[in-house]
Protein backbone atom coordinates (compact mmCIF):
# COMPACT_ATOMS: atom_id res chain seq x y z
CA UNK A 1 0.00 0.00 0.00
CA UNK A 2 1.13 3.79 -0.79
CA UNK A 3 2.07 5.31 1.99
CA UNK A 4 3.62 8.56 0.81
CA UNK A 5 2.50 10.56 -2.11
CA UNK A 6 4.88 13.24 -3.89
CA UNK A 7 3.40 16.14 -5.00
CA UNK A 8 4.11 17.41 -7.77
CA UNK A 9 4.85 14.59 -10.26
CA UNK A 10 6.85 16.21 -12.33
CA UNK A 11 9.10 19.88 -11.80
CA UNK A 12 11.25 21.67 -14.36
CA UNK A 13 12.99 24.59 -13.34
CA UNK A 14 16.19 26.51 -14.23
CA UNK A 15 19.48 26.26 -12.80
CA UNK A 16 20.14 29.09 -9.90
CA UNK A 17 15.90 28.67 -8.86
CA UNK A 18 14.85 26.92 -5.94
CA UNK A 19 12.96 23.33 -6.35
CA UNK A 20 10.07 22.72 -3.91
CA UNK A 21 8.61 18.77 -3.38
CA UNK A 22 6.06 17.84 -1.35
CA UNK A 23 5.09 14.92 0.55
CA UNK A 24 1.54 13.69 2.39
CA UNK A 25 1.12 10.66 4.10
CA UNK A 26 -1.45 8.88 5.74
CA UNK A 27 -0.55 7.36 9.16
CA UNK A 28 1.12 8.55 12.07
CA UNK A 29 4.83 7.94 11.37
CA UNK A 30 7.89 7.31 13.10
CA UNK A 31 10.37 9.16 10.87
CA UNK A 32 10.26 10.00 7.10
CA UNK A 33 13.30 10.27 4.78
CA UNK A 34 14.16 11.73 1.43
CA UNK A 35 15.75 9.96 -1.40
CA UNK A 36 17.16 10.88 -4.42
CA UNK A 37 17.18 8.41 -7.84
CA UNK A 38 19.42 9.38 -10.69
CA UNK A 39 18.34 7.83 -13.93
CA UNK A 40 18.52 4.02 -13.59
CA UNK A 41 20.34 4.04 -10.90
CA UNK A 42 20.04 3.01 -6.65
CA UNK A 43 18.70 5.52 -4.63
CA UNK A 44 20.51 7.18 -2.45
CA UNK A 45 19.81 8.61 1.40
CA UNK A 46 19.07 12.61 1.99
CA UNK A 47 17.88 12.83 4.74
CA UNK A 48 15.85 11.72 7.99
CA UNK A 49 13.18 13.71 9.75
CA UNK A 50 12.39 12.05 13.03
CA UNK A 51 7.74 12.57 14.16
CA UNK A 52 9.01 15.05 16.72
CA UNK A 53 11.09 17.29 14.42
CA UNK A 54 9.72 20.29 12.46
CA UNK A 55 12.63 21.15 10.20
CA UNK A 56 16.29 19.67 9.28
CA UNK A 57 18.63 20.99 7.24
CA UNK A 58 21.60 19.61 5.44
CA UNK A 59 23.58 21.49 2.99
CA UNK A 60 21.73 22.86 0.31
CA UNK A 61 18.16 21.15 1.08
CA UNK A 62 15.70 21.72 3.84
CA UNK A 63 13.59 19.56 5.21
CA UNK A 64 10.27 20.28 7.20
CA UNK A 65 7.53 17.57 8.60
CA UNK A 66 4.16 19.05 9.82
CA UNK A 67 2.63 15.99 11.44
CA UNK A 68 -0.64 17.80 12.36
CA UNK A 69 -0.90 17.66 8.30
CA UNK A 70 0.67 14.69 7.82
CA UNK A 71 3.21 16.33 5.06
CA UNK A 72 6.11 17.31 4.93
CA UNK A 73 8.14 18.93 1.88
CA UNK A 74 11.84 19.16 0.63
CA UNK A 75 13.66 22.14 -0.24
CA UNK A 76 16.43 22.09 -3.17
CA UNK A 77 18.29 26.00 -3.00
CA UNK A 78 19.97 26.92 -6.03
CA UNK A 79 19.42 23.98 -7.88
CA UNK A 80 22.28 22.61 -10.26
CA UNK A 81 21.64 20.84 -13.33
CA UNK A 82 23.16 17.82 -11.34
CA UNK A 83 20.33 17.76 -9.25
CA UNK A 84 18.44 16.63 -12.10
CA UNK A 85 16.63 13.50 -10.64
CA UNK A 86 13.67 11.41 -9.13
CA UNK A 87 13.03 12.28 -5.69
CA UNK A 88 11.35 9.64 -3.61
CA UNK A 89 9.78 10.03 0.02
CA UNK A 90 9.79 7.30 2.54
CA UNK A 91 7.81 6.71 5.71
CA UNK A 92 8.53 4.71 8.66
CA UNK A 93 4.99 3.85 10.10
CA UNK A 94 6.80 1.48 12.80
CA UNK A 95 4.89 -1.85 11.90
CA UNK A 96 7.58 -5.15 11.29
CA UNK A 97 10.01 -1.61 10.70
CA UNK A 98 8.96 -1.47 7.17
CA UNK A 99 9.67 1.50 4.94
CA UNK A 100 7.37 2.50 2.00
CA UNK A 101 8.04 4.75 -0.88
CA UNK A 102 6.03 7.33 -2.64
CA UNK A 103 5.98 6.98 -6.43
CA UNK A 104 8.62 9.89 -6.53
CA UNK A 105 8.74 13.48 -7.95
CA UNK A 106 11.26 14.12 -11.81
CA UNK A 107 12.99 17.16 -10.89
CA UNK A 108 14.65 18.43 -13.92
CA UNK A 109 17.08 21.51 -13.62
CA UNK A 110 17.71 23.24 -17.24
CA UNK A 111 21.05 25.26 -17.45
CA UNK B 1 34.30 0.89 0.02
CA UNK B 2 31.20 0.69 1.81
CA UNK B 3 28.23 -0.80 -0.40
CA UNK B 4 25.98 -3.20 -1.74
CA UNK B 5 26.61 -5.11 -5.04
CA UNK B 6 23.98 -7.20 -7.19
CA UNK B 7 24.65 -9.60 -9.77
CA UNK B 8 23.65 -9.79 -12.56
CA UNK B 9 22.65 -6.11 -13.05
CA UNK B 10 21.13 -7.08 -16.76
CA UNK B 11 19.25 -10.28 -17.03
CA UNK B 12 17.18 -11.23 -19.76
CA UNK B 13 15.14 -14.59 -19.19
CA UNK B 14 12.19 -16.91 -20.70
CA UNK B 15 9.13 -18.23 -18.56
CA UNK B 16 9.88 -20.65 -15.86
CA UNK B 17 13.63 -20.72 -15.76
CA UNK B 18 14.53 -20.43 -12.31
CA UNK B 19 16.93 -17.40 -11.14
CA UNK B 20 18.36 -15.89 -8.73
CA UNK B 21 19.88 -12.33 -8.00
CA UNK B 22 22.25 -11.91 -6.06
CA UNK B 23 22.62 -9.01 -3.50
CA UNK B 24 25.73 -8.71 -0.42
CA UNK B 25 27.08 -5.90 1.86
CA UNK B 26 30.26 -5.06 3.75
CA UNK B 27 28.77 -3.23 6.46
CA UNK B 28 27.79 -6.02 8.83
CA UNK B 29 23.95 -4.23 8.94
CA UNK B 30 21.42 -6.61 9.76
CA UNK B 31 18.67 -5.49 7.89
CA UNK B 32 18.21 -6.19 4.09
CA UNK B 33 15.04 -5.84 1.86
CA UNK B 34 13.86 -6.26 -1.79
CA UNK B 35 12.19 -3.55 -3.62
CA UNK B 36 11.08 -3.66 -7.48
CA UNK B 37 10.64 -0.18 -9.61
CA UNK B 38 7.54 -0.17 -12.06
CA UNK B 39 7.04 2.77 -13.88
CA UNK B 40 4.17 4.49 -12.12
CA UNK B 41 4.29 2.39 -9.30
CA UNK B 42 7.52 3.76 -7.53
CA UNK B 43 9.28 1.54 -5.31
CA UNK B 44 7.49 -2.00 -3.33
CA UNK B 45 9.18 -3.44 -1.45
CA UNK B 46 9.20 -7.61 -1.80
CA UNK B 47 10.63 -9.51 1.08
CA UNK B 48 13.21 -7.98 4.38
CA UNK B 49 15.55 -9.75 6.83
CA UNK B 50 15.57 -8.28 10.20
CA UNK B 51 18.47 -10.89 10.73
CA UNK B 52 20.27 -14.25 10.25
CA UNK B 53 17.73 -16.88 9.13
CA UNK B 54 14.77 -13.94 10.02
CA UNK B 55 13.24 -13.13 6.71
CA UNK B 56 9.56 -11.46 6.25
CA UNK B 57 6.85 -10.70 3.37
CA UNK B 58 7.02 -7.12 1.90
CA UNK B 59 4.18 -5.73 0.07
CA UNK B 60 4.83 -7.79 -3.16
CA UNK B 61 5.88 -11.22 -2.03
CA UNK B 62 4.24 -13.51 -4.34
CA UNK B 63 6.25 -15.62 -6.96
CA UNK B 64 9.56 -14.56 -5.38
CA UNK B 65 11.73 -16.10 -2.66
CA UNK B 66 14.54 -15.04 0.07
CA UNK B 67 16.85 -16.41 2.12
CA UNK B 68 19.11 -15.15 4.35
CA UNK B 69 21.96 -17.87 5.54
CA UNK B 70 24.62 -15.26 6.61
CA UNK B 71 24.28 -11.55 7.27
CA UNK B 72 26.37 -10.36 4.33
CA UNK B 73 23.89 -12.29 1.87
CA UNK B 74 20.50 -11.69 0.86
CA UNK B 75 19.43 -13.69 -2.68
CA UNK B 76 16.25 -12.99 -4.19
CA UNK B 77 15.31 -16.17 -6.20
CA UNK B 78 12.72 -16.45 -8.70
CA UNK B 79 11.06 -20.04 -8.95
CA UNK B 80 9.36 -19.24 -12.01
CA UNK B 81 9.74 -16.03 -13.37
CA UNK B 82 7.35 -14.67 -15.42
CA UNK B 83 6.62 -11.95 -17.64
CA UNK B 84 5.14 -9.77 -14.89
CA UNK B 85 7.77 -9.95 -12.69
CA UNK B 86 10.05 -7.74 -15.18
CA UNK B 87 11.38 -5.09 -13.43
CA UNK B 88 13.93 -2.96 -11.47
CA UNK B 89 15.23 -4.83 -8.58
CA UNK B 90 16.68 -2.80 -5.35
CA UNK B 91 18.21 -4.45 -2.68
CA UNK B 92 19.16 -2.63 0.20
CA UNK B 93 20.74 -2.63 3.60
CA UNK B 94 20.80 -0.62 6.87
CA UNK B 95 22.56 -1.47 10.24
CA UNK B 96 19.37 -1.82 12.16
CA UNK B 97 16.03 -1.24 11.64
CA UNK B 98 14.37 1.41 9.10
CA UNK B 99 13.10 3.78 11.68
CA UNK B 100 16.22 5.38 12.31
CA UNK B 101 18.46 4.33 9.81
CA UNK B 102 19.61 5.19 6.45
CA UNK B 103 18.82 2.65 4.26
CA UNK B 104 21.83 1.90 1.22
CA UNK B 105 20.72 0.46 -1.89
CA UNK B 106 22.86 -1.54 -4.32
CA UNK B 107 23.28 -0.39 -8.12
CA UNK B 108 19.82 -2.11 -9.43
CA UNK B 109 18.97 -5.29 -11.09
CA UNK B 110 16.94 -4.69 -14.73
CA UNK B 111 15.35 -8.05 -15.35
CA UNK B 112 13.36 -8.90 -18.35
CA UNK B 113 11.38 -12.00 -18.75
CA UNK B 114 9.97 -13.27 -21.93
Amino acid sequence: SQQGEEDPQALSIQEGENATMNCSYKTSINNLQWYRQNSGRGLVHLILIRSNEREKHSGRLRVTLDTSKKSSSLLITASRAADTASYFCATDAGANSKLTFGKGITLSVRP
Amino acid sequence: EAQVTQNPRYLITVTGKKLTVTCSQNMNHEYMSWYRQDPGLGLRQIYYSMNVEVTDKGDVPEGYKVSRKEKRNFPLILESPSPNQTSLYFCASSFWSTSTDTQYFGPGTRLTVL
